[in-house]
């Protein structure tokens, strides 16, 4: 695809419930970023792929969170047992190896009620 | 720890007038800095790199290491300015490039 896609775009779910939110990144890309945003803040980290593995899960808040790449192309987050305070825009981000540059994608506005 | 601040959450500028969207940083080691762009219903994107040392649509952006600071100038503002505006760094000798934002500012520009 031409640039990072995420899906779904939006996401609506009852506290306590599991959610499952997709990143597909720019073919290619071997490196593939988590971040949360919440209303009126910046993104803030959440973990780092390269290739399949996790190089960095240092910004996970809790074991509620996990993040899968199996082929190293196709992210998956997945929080379990979903609180209010998860709502946010999850964004996904990609680069080169070695690269600084990073492609964002439109994020997905998960909210919880 | 790594952390970005930009004290401004808006600035509101005419059209033509100078617009300077402030950041500032603190980290440990040699860091790399950006200023990422987000406009209306679009997603982030990066406007431009302090290693790169260019302008992107009038913007530039200087590192000084003595202040801590990586200041956005243009300037004279246009109305497709009007944005939010992130300022980020990493660590040039970090493993990946995970990005520590600062909390954005929103640039108005009225006609």
């Amino acid at each position: 695809g031409a640039g990072v896609s995420q899906t779904p775009s939006n996401k609506v779910t009852e506290k306590g419930k599991y959610v499952e939110l997709r990143c597909d990144p720019i073919s290619g890309h071997t490196a593939l970023y988590w971040y949360r945003q919440s209303l009126g803040q910046g993104p803030e980290f959440l973990i780092y792929f390269q290739g399949t593995g996790a190089a960095d899960d240092s910004g996970l808040p809790n074991d509620r969170f996990f993040a899968v790449r199996p082929e190293g192309s196709v992210s998956t987050l997945k929080i379990q047992r979903t609180e209010r305070g998860d709502s946010a825009v999850y964004l996904c981000a990609s680069s080169s190896e070695r690269g600084t540059e990073a492609f964002f994608g439109q994020g997905t506005r998960l909210t919880v009620v | 720890a790594q952390r970005v601040t930009q004290p401004e959450k808006l600035l509101s500028v005419f059209k033509g007038a100078p617009v300077e969207l402030k950041c500032n940083y603190s980290y440990s080691g040699s860091p790399e800095l950006f200023w990422y762009v987000q406009y209306s219903r679009q997603r982030l994107q990066l406007l431009l790199r302090h290693i790169s040392r260019e302008s992107i649509k009038g913007f530039t952006a200087d590192l000084n290491k003595g202040e801590t600071s990586f200041h956005l100038k243009k300037p004279f503002a246009q109305e497709e300015d009007s944005a939010m505006y992130y300022c980020a760094l990493t660590g040039r000798l970090a493993a990946g490039n995970k990005l520590t934002f600062g909390g954005g500012t929103r640039v108005l520009v009225k006609p």
